[in-house]
């Protein structure tokens, strides 16, 4: 059974400060997605990461995929308060359509 | 625009009664859809997978004699929540299957509030 567990589950930043959230899954994937979640509001997509080694970049924020580790990482570089939000990542596998998503990372950036 | 169409956004509904959430694929034809069940500040939990022209498919612990699912046609997925009690309200999102590895495509959502 996937499982995916994601960490912080809490993250209260500065503005201008760099940090990264981490999401590691339990059985082989071959697909890993970002999802942003503002309150109150539904998912946005953010990224696909389908093969080892895959980082993409979008403005502040880089994905990257090491699937012999199992795991992710969403890293925020110079965040600013714009970035609030909870941030999922859900891992898929097979030729399944589902997703199994993490607990979420609450990101709140101060002033 | 918006890719998947959820509706109503909010409703509020007395225990015992019963709602029904649509779900519309807008720009292409969708075999599947995905409910999921989002209490406050936790995950996405996924109930149950629509499937057009047969039964849907729930995951362990989901009553399925609760939660009526309906595709109806590749357009369209209902999710009626029979009987309502307080504990059913929820925040419930539905997505469609993108092309290929593409993300899942998420409607607005609906939230439930059962009194």
């Amino acid at each position: 059974e996937l499982k995916v567990e994601q960490n912080p589950l809490f993250l209260s930043m500065q503005e201008g400060k760099n940090y990264t959230i981490y999401c590691n899954y339990s059985t082989t994937s071959d697909r890993l997605y970002w999802y942003r979640q503002d309150p109150g509001k539904s998912l946005e997509s953010l990224f696909v990461l389908l093969s080892n080694g895959a980082v993409k970049q979008e403005g502040r924020l880089m994905a990257s995929l090491d699937t012999k580790a199992r795991l992710s990482t969403l890293h925020i570089t110079a965040a600013v308060h714009d970035l609030s939000a909870t941030y999922f990542c859900a891992a898929g596998s097979g030729g399944s359509e589902k997703l199994v998503f993490g607990k979420g990372t609450k990101l709140t950036v101060n002033p | 625009g918006a890719v998947v169409s959820q509706h109503p956004s909010w409703v509020i509904c007395k225990s015992g009664t019963s709602v029904k959430i649509e779900c519309r694929s807008l720009d292409f034809q969708a075999t599947t859809m995905f409910w999921y069940r989002q209490f406050p500040k936790q995950s996405l939990m996924l109930m149950a997978t629509s499937n057009e022209g047969s039964k849907a498919t729930y995951e362990q612990g989901v009553e399925k004699d609760k939660f009526l699912i309906n595709h109806a046609s590749l357009t369209l997925s209902t999710l009626t929540v029979t009987s309502a009690h307080p504990e059913d309200s929820s925040f419930y999102i539905c997505s469609v299957p993108g092309q290929g590895s593409s993300p899942l495509h998420f409607g607005n959502g609906t939230r439930l509030t059962v009194t």
